[in-house]
């Protein structure tokens, strides 16, 4: 059962373009966390988010926690080809597991 | 601080050979994780271990065993190996639970 859904799943864009990746999910979470992945490697946290309407910003990365803390969306302002990777987004349950649900993943290209 | 180390970074084994997983973390840390990920599917949850000596069952368990002897390493084990666990294999660990999880650079497994 996928409880969280990413999209779009492929974004390839020019360098400069602005774009925003979405998370939705039906379950209620009590943090959302957003990573990004290279090739070859683990994936590295970017930020937390545990407040409905809770808004962080990265340096020209913008991320946003739905009010229901149902879904999340991660904006790019100008994207760099540095920007390149795959990024996850996982919901938490909080409590003593500290387990995390992912979602499958928008992989972004960003062409100079 | 290394964070979370994994060996092998690649592995090739036939079927129903065994071998070991190594991970090891030095953070201090409580809660340690073993995810896969295979293309297009996002990771999923293998087994966890909230703290020394305590193991549980993930989303998708079969074929693997874990222990947790110290805090600082946990080890997955394949016994009789598939082609179905061909994937790539990530060690995460965090605090407390939390939900913040740091992530090692995984190992790529092929079973043929």
């Amino acid at each position: 059962t996928q409880l969280l859904e990413q999209s779009p799943q492929f974004l390839s864009i020019q360098e400069g373009e602005n774009l925003t990746v979405y998370c939705n999910s039906s379950s209620v979470f009590s943090s959302l966390q957003w990573y990004r992945q290279e090739p070859g490697e683990g994936p590295v946290l970017l930020v937390t988010v545990v407040t409905g309407g809770e808004v962080k910003k990265l340096k020209r990365l913008t991320f946003q926690f739905g009010d229901a803390r149902k879904d999340s969306s991660l904006h790019i302002t100008a994207a760099q080809p540095g920007d390149t990777g795959l990024y996850l987004c996982a919901g938490g349950y909080g409590g003593s597991q500290g387990n995390l649900i992912f979602g499958k993943g928008t992989k972004l290209s960003v062409k100079p | 601080n290394a964070g979370v180390t994994q060996t092998p970074k690649f592995r090739i084994l036939k079927i129903g050979q065994s071998m070991t997983l190594q991970c090891a973390q030095d953070m201090n840390h409580n809660y340690m994780y073993w995810y896969r990920q295979d293309p297009g599917m996002g990771l999923k949850l293998i087994y966890y271990s909230v703290g020394a000596g305590i193991t549980d069952k993930g989303e998708v368990p079969n074929g693997y065993n874990v222990s947790r002897s110290t805090t600082e390493d946990f080890p997955l084990r394949l016994e009789l190996a598939a082609p179905s666990q061909t994937s790539v294999y990530f060690c995460a660990s965090s605090y407390d639970g939390t939900d913040t999880q740091y992530f090692g650079p995984g190992t790529r497994l092929t079973v043929l």
